[in-house]
């Protein structure tokens, strides 16, 4: 089946340190979203990529790092330099310029410890 | 700038009561008009979405949507909720100038069983 996967589904990361998100797609859409959700912020778009090798820095940029080598593969890397980490984080995908909407990950739930 | 507001963060209703979410966007252009729901300890999924034709959308698990352009709405509606509709909603829109998901602050619906 078609999809988006994102692992781990927990992780727990010590101040101070990097930690990457995984998320691979077999859908072949275009474009690849990372999202941010905390309790009553709803969710806001940290990075996407809507081709490979480029990629384009969302409301909440600051903090977190992302490449996008293969089409597949959108992985999001959150830097020590991020003040808050501690939250749910949501990867999408769609066909770029298709406007019919997201399918998303199950998300990872990062905890810094 | 273009965005989406949900008018209620939370809703607290009994089983069989009817339910009305509000969403209201601010683009004046041709949108396409979505409604995603989280269940506890899921991933985001499709309820209904909005591309042209029959204002009044209907999507899965009973649930339905009237876009009516002149208020720039798009609501939410179920006649008689259950105890499993519990969830967080979320209203979003991609405007045609950029394809990109814009999205509300989200609901949390509890319902009382």
């Amino acid at each position: 089946d078609g999809g988006i996967t994102q692992s781990p589904k927990y992780l727990f990361r010590k101040e101070g340190q990097n930690v990457t998100l995984s998320c691979e797609q077999n859908l072949n859409h275009d474009a690849m979203y990372w999202y941010r959700q905390d309790p009553g912020q709803g969710l806001r778009l940290i990075y996407y990529s809507q081709i490979v090798n480029d990629f384009q820095k969302g409301d909440i940029a600051e903090g977190y790092s992302v490449s996008r080598e293969k089409k597949e593969s959108f992985p999001l890397t959150v830097t020590s330099a991020q003040k808050n980490p501690t939250a749910f984080y949501l990867c999408a995908s769609s066909m770029v310029r298709s406007g019919n909407g997201y399918t998303f990950g199950s998300g990872t739930r990062l905890t810094v410890v | 700038a273009q965005s989406v507001s949900q008018h209620n963060h939370h809703v607290i209703l009994s089983e069989a009561a009817s339910l009305e979410l509000g969403c209201n966007y601010s683009y004046g252009g041709t949108v396409n008009l979505f409604w995603y729901v989280q269940y506890p300890g899921q991933h985001l999924q499709l309820l209904l979405k909005y591309f042209s034709g029959d204002p009044l959308v209907k999507g899965i698990k009973g649930f339905e949507a009237e876009f009516i352009k002149s208020k720039f709405s798009f609501n939410l509606r179920k006649p008689s909720v259950q105890w499993s509709d519990t969830a967080e909603y979320f209203c979003a829109v991609i405007p045609d100038s950029n394809y990109q998901l814009i999205w509300g602050a989200g609901t949390k619906l509890i319902i009382k069983p």
